[in-house]
């Protein structure tokens, strides 16, 4: 059963460009979401997508901008990108309806995001 | 506001030794979720144990547990019988509101642990 998969696994871009980061959930999960973590922090929330909508967002500009496909995989893209948006950008996918008590995330293994 | 404030950076445990990391939450919601990640050097984050706010017992999970106090607003993690596979950065995380199909999860800035042989 493969996990959490997300592509490329590293990228380096200019400034303004605008980039397009791909995630595949796990086996049986429809709802993904997207963290930034800056080098030395913490996961900072972006969005969530159920049932290709947009359900939650966290505190950035509308330059990150998201879709989620009826297969439940998903894209992350930033435009216009800046110096402060290198960061590993971490996908997560889960099942509300599972079994547990709660929403159990499984995260993939990141897109290392440079921008120079 | 810091809703997630773990403030120990960095620690140390000798192998075999139990350690405990410190995490404490601010919420006015009286429904929440608290989990703990681990993330190693390679950067996949690892689910390892959560409590619910209206958990009457302390998760445990093999090695893992935690240390929920409700109304000190705290919920540390403790490792018992340390690893050398357990140095990795450590990342407390809240989640607000009744559990529903989507979710919002808000991260701390984690705890580096550095297991001494």
């Amino acid at each position: 059963d493969a996990g959490v998969t997300q592509s490329p696994t590293h990228l380096i871009k200019t400034r303004g460009q605008q980039v397009t980061l791909r995630c595949s959930p796990k086996s049986g999960h429809d709802t993904v979401s997207w963290y930034q973590q800056a080098l030395g922090q913490g996961p900072q929330f972006i969005f969530q997508y159920y049932e290709e909508e947009e359900r939650q967002r966290g505190n950035f500009p509308d330059r990150f901008s998201g879709h989620q496909f009826p297969n439940y995989s998903s894209e992350l893209n930033v435009n216009a990108l800046l110096l402060g948006d290198s960061a590993l950008y971490l996908c997560a996918s889960s099942f509300p309806r599972g079994i547990r008590s709660y929403n159990e995330q499984f995260f993939g293994p990141g897109t290392r995001l440079t921008v120079l | 506001a810091q809703k997630i404030t773990q403030t120990q950076p960095g620690m140390f445990v000798q192998e075999k030794e139990a350690v405990t990391l410190d995490c404490t939450y601010d919420t006015s919601d009286p429904s929440y979720g608290l989990f703990w990640y681990k993330q190693p050097s390679s950067g996949e984050m690892i689910f390892l144990i959560y409590q619910g706010s209206y958990d009457q017992q302390n998760a445990t999970e093999g090695r893992y547990s935690l240390n929920f106090q409700k109304a000190r607003k705290s919920a540390n993690l403790v490792i018992s019988a340390s690893q050398l596979g357990d140095s990795a950065m450590y990342f407390c995380a809240m989640r607000e509101g009744r559990e529903t199909s989507y979710d919002k999860v808000i991260f701390g800035p984690g705890t580096s642990l550095s297991v001494i042989p």
